[in-house]
């Protein structure tokens, strides 16, 4: 168990809808970070936010959006969803918001779009 | 940007023997941290081992080593005494110690599904 948390562990839903995941990060982690897992693209880093503020973004749709509330935890939210968003969407959270601090994965949620 | 390549989409070992998981990768940058990541039927992402580019040695955990060679961008895990446990899915990724623009995600390769054979 990594200490990291998403909710929830399956997803379905239909194309044209909106959702969200949720992530509570280990307790101290300041960063949190989204990955998509497709059959497609592989494993994609999407955003980081730190301490509540967008640090870095990776190949993240415009469809897609996620903030990091003060609490730290982090929502994910998926509009206008396809069929090509089916994945498996991963939270890490680390220490800090730099390199040398190891990211910790949650263990995912399985989103299933028809 | 950087990228990562696992050329072995399936590997196969038997029980208590070993085995070397292949990867390369492509960067311009002259430091950056390289990972293993194993990804058991449960989909969890477990960090295996890490290896810091500026160090010359070969990182180890265990019965998990790695061949870092910088200079042909190669790093590849070998997995001693290959255990029934061991079967998963193995990542390597890449991650630039350069904060902001993306550079703190990682960059994942396809992957390296392993077999255990009893």
């Amino acid at each position: 168990d990594s200490g990291v948390t998403q909710t929830p562990k399956h997803l379905i839903t239909a194309t044209g809808q909106r959702v969200t995941l949720r992530c509570s990060p280990r307790s101290g982690d300041l960063s949190v970070y989204w990955y998509q897992q497709s059959l497609d693209q592989g494993l994609q880093f999407l955003i980081q936010y730190y301490n509540g503020e967008e640090r870095a973004k990776g190949n993240i749709l415009e469809r897609f959006s996620a903030q990091q509330f003060p609490d730290l935890h982090s929502e994910l939210n998926l509009s206008s969803l396809e069929l090509g968003d089916s994945a498996l969407y991963f939270c890490a959270s680390s220490v800090g918001g730099g390199s040398p601090y190891e990211q910790y994965f949650g263990p995912g949620t399985r989103l299933t779009v028809t | 940007a950087q990228t990562v390549t696992q050329s072995q989409p399936e590997m196969s070992v038997q029980e208590a023997e070993t085995v070397t998981l292949s990867c390369t990768y492509d960067t311009s940058e002259s430091d950056y941290y390289l990972f293993w990541y194993k990804q058991p039927p449960s989909r969890q992402m477990i960090l295996v081992i890490r290896q810091e580019a500026y160090k010359q040695q070969n990182a180890t955990e265990n019965r998990f080593s790695v061949n870092f060679q910088k200079a042909a961008k190669s790093f590849s895990l070998k997995i001693s005494d290959s255990q029934l446990g061991d079967a998963a899915m193995y990542f390597c990724a890449y991650r630039s110690v350069y904060s902001g623009g993306g550079a703190d995600g990682l960059t994942f390769g396809k992957g390296t599904h392993l077999i255990i054979q009893p």
